[in-house]
């Protein structure tokens, strides 16, 4: 059981925008720093966001991240069918000292 | 741009040693303020974080492994490696080695992955 908490699975329509949320607490998102990544089917995961809401180069601005307090949430807009992957928030536990992920979400998109 | 790729025995027995390397390419392990960790998947589960060696030569572990791991750097062949001791079947997973940013602000931000290799703890 992870100290973030993660929806299991969120699904959407190709066009449509989802969001993914990351619930935690003071001892980790609200005063760390937040990255989420993406892992296809198969393959190793890819950092999507970085520091609750910046992009690496090469990322569509499709993808978005925000931090509110102790919760974060990616969003995608414009979905695609290759979008469909899991997706992981992480941030650094302060009362664990350890960098934790959380369960992961499977998007769908229908 | 720097690439990551894991190697090392895909069987291990229970209760021996796991161990890995991670060879980094397009660029020098002891170059630059960076992050060089460890991150482990089990079968159809999620991100478990192992434990980083840092610029400087620290470690650090998570918590959880700490009394079974070691994690170090030759800077020599630039790679650094991951050894875990006492294994049993709850180690069986996939292992990927990860490396920060400069533009990241924590330890928590894996920029460059490997492709992860499949480690299976079973006699």
């Amino acid at each position: 059981q992870s100290v973030l908490t993660q929806p299991p699975s969120v699904s959407a329509a190709p066009g449509q925008k989802v969001t993914i949320s990351c619930s935690g607490s003071t001892s980790n998102i609200e005063y760390n720093f937040v990255s989420w990544y993406q892992q296809l089917p198969g393959t190793a995961p890819q950092i999507l966001i970085y520091d609750n809401d910046q992009r690496p180069s090469g990322i569509p601005d499709r993808f978005s991240g925000s931090k509110s307090g102790t919760s974060a949430t990616l969003a995608i807009t414009g979905l695609q069918t290759g979008d469909e992957a899991d997706y992981y928030c992480a941030t650094w536990d302060s009362d664990l000292s350890v960098n934790v992920f959380g369960g992961g979400t499977k998007l769908t998109v229908l | 741009q720097v690439q990551l790729q894991e190697s090392g025995p895909g069987l291990v027995k229970p209760s021996q040693t796991l161990s890995l390397t991670c060879t980094v390419s397009g660029g020098s392990i002891n170059s630059g303020d960076y992050y060089w960790s460890w991150i482990r998947q089990p079968p159809g589960k999620g991100l478990e974080w192992i434990g980083y060696t840092s610029y400087s030569g620290s470690t650090y572990y998570n918590p959880s492994l700490k009394s079974r791991l070691t994690i170090s750097e030759d800077t020599s062949k630039n790679l650094f490696s991951l050894s875990l001791r006492s294994v049993t079947a709850a180690d069986t997973a996939v292992y990927y080695c990860a490396r920060d940013s400069r533009y990241c602000s924590s330890t928590s931000c894996f920029y460059y992955w490997g492709q992860g290799t499949l480690v299976t703890v079973s006699s």
